[in-house]
């Protein structure tokens, strides 16, 4: 069925460093794809989406391209900053009507 | 806007008690989640829901039951927990579909089972 495979964490980065979360899916079809963000303490929330093929979704300086060829939905930000310290969610609605996540990626960025 | 409100928030409880969490949401959603989250398991889905009336099991069902008796609503019950149900819940809701979708979240339950 559906799903997405998620890079394993944690991550550690220096503050302004670059970073590349790796996510890969597989699907029926082209579903939209989803990053999820959730600080601590909170529950997930969308921090971009794609809704087709070579779409770019991006927010808060964060982008990920929906590549068709390579089945990936890579998050990346040019400059992390200690606010962006969360763990990071790859999601996919799958043909089930359930939205599938990964196992999410922790990320800590320290000043 | 309150979106998806879980209640409680924190809960804690003896083996062999039961609860019901329950999950509201005022976006006029079709579909509705539970899932819980585990350290280094990410989320997993429990039961859900596409309609009013419907439900159905997820990936991990096992000990718990829901209802969708009114759409707004989406209710998990255990009924004899068990120390293996500590956990933090999420309720989600979201429109029918695979494309321009997306799936929002409470803010999660808490439960302790000792």
């Amino acid at each position: 069925g559906d799903s997405v495979t998620q890079m394993e964490g944690p991550v550690t980065l220096s503050e302004e460093a670059f970073l590349t979360i790796n996510c890969t899916y597989t699907a029926t079809g082209y579903p939209s794809l989803f990053w999820y963000v959730q600080y601590p303490g909170e529950g997930l929330q969308l921090l971009l989406k794609a809704t087709k093929a070579d779409d770019k979704g991006s927010n808060k300086g964060f982008e990920a391209t929906y590549r068709k060829e390579t089945t990936s939905f890579h998050l990346e930000k040019g400059s992390v900053q200690v606010s962006d310290s969360a763990v990071y969610f790859c999601a996919l609605p799958n043909t089930g009507n359930q939205f599938y996540f990964g196992t999410g990626t922790s990320l800590t960025v320290i000043p | 806007n309150a979106g998806v409100t879980q209640t409680p928030k924190f809960r804690v409880l003896k083996t062999g008690q039961s609860m019901t969490l329950l999950c509201a949401q005022d976006m006029n959603h079709e579909y509705m989640y539970w899932y819980r989250q585990d350290p280094g398991m990410g989320l997993r889905l429990i039961h859900y829901s596409v309609g009013e009336g419907t439900t159905a099991k997820g990936e991990v069902p096992d000990g718990y039951n829901v209802s969708r008796l009114k759409k707004q609503n989406f209710l998990l019950g255990l009924e004899s927990a068990a120390p293996s149900q500590t956990s933090v819940y999420f309720c989600a809701s979201s429109y029918p579909g695979r494309v321009n979708t997306e799936a929002f979240f409470g803010q999660g339950t808490r439960l302790t089972v000792v």
